[in-house]
């Protein structure tokens, strides 16, 4: 399997939007709705912030959102924060009890 | 609350065997609803998913490196391991190991800081 197809970079003002996209196949994003989205803050681990494309875990500000459509998945950042600059990483099921990263996107908040 | 942490040589030669263990605390291994991951990271580069296994020891692997890996379950002492065979510089990488909840937020919850693992001689 190849890994998801993420824009290198983003940004946005802060309050501004940014949407990052996610593109896969047929076989693992437009296959199954477990698509998750992961932010990474320097020398940090990965923390989840989008499962099941578009639930939020417990504690995820409201501001973060996720939808899909056909093979594409995305992540919207809404009222962007500093602290919202970091590297985001979407993921997928397989099939097979098997998952995949996509390249991942540094977002920079202006 | 859950903690993992991984633990291993951060210096490995090429040609030979890179071997990582997590220990996980705060609950135990053998829950029905999860599956246990590793994930490394190269310097400067982007996640890979290698990999997870079941507390009843069935793993599952990336197809990119399944002919190279091994992870393994020991619910005797609440950990679950990684071997990567036959190393060669692009296997540095800062590796993680995670829970993947299977119920709940059906993604990796919790995860270790993460190990550094270079291969040079």
């Amino acid at each position: 399997q190849s890994a998801l197809t993420q824009p290198p970079s983003a940004s946005g003002s802060p309050g501004q939007s940014v949407t990052i996209s996610c593109t896969g196949t047929s076989s693992d994003i437009g296959g199954h709705n477990y698509v998750s989205w992961y932010q990474q803050h320097p020398g940090k681990a990965p923390k989840v912030i989008i499962y099941d494309v578009t639930k939020r875990p417990s504690g995820v500000p409201d501001r973060f959102s996720g939808s899909k459509s056909g093979n594409t998945a995305s992540l919207t950042v809404s009222g962007l924060l500093a602290d919202d600059e970091a590297d985001y990483y979407c993921n997928s099921y397989v099939g097979s009890n098997t998952y995949v990263f996509g390249g991942g996107t540094k977002l920079t908040v202006l | 609350q859950l903690q993992l942490q991984e633990s291993g040589p951060g210096l490995v030669k090429p040609s030979e065997t890179l071997s990582l263990t997590c220990s996980v605390s705060g609950d135990s291994i053998s829950g029905s609803h999860y599956y246990w991951a590793w994930i490394r990271q190269p310097p400067g580069k982007g996640l890979e998913w290698i990999g997870n296994v079941f507390y009843t020891g069935d793993p599952y692997y990336s197809p990119s490196l399944k002919s190279r890996v091994t992870i393994a379950v020991d619910t005797s002492k609440n950990q679950f391991s990684l071997k990567v065979r036959s190393v060669t510089a692009a296997d540095t990488a800062v590796y993680f190991c995670a829970r993947h909840d299977l119920m709940t937020t059906t993604s990796l919850d919790y995860w270790g800081q993460g190990a550094l693992v270079t291969v040079s001689s």
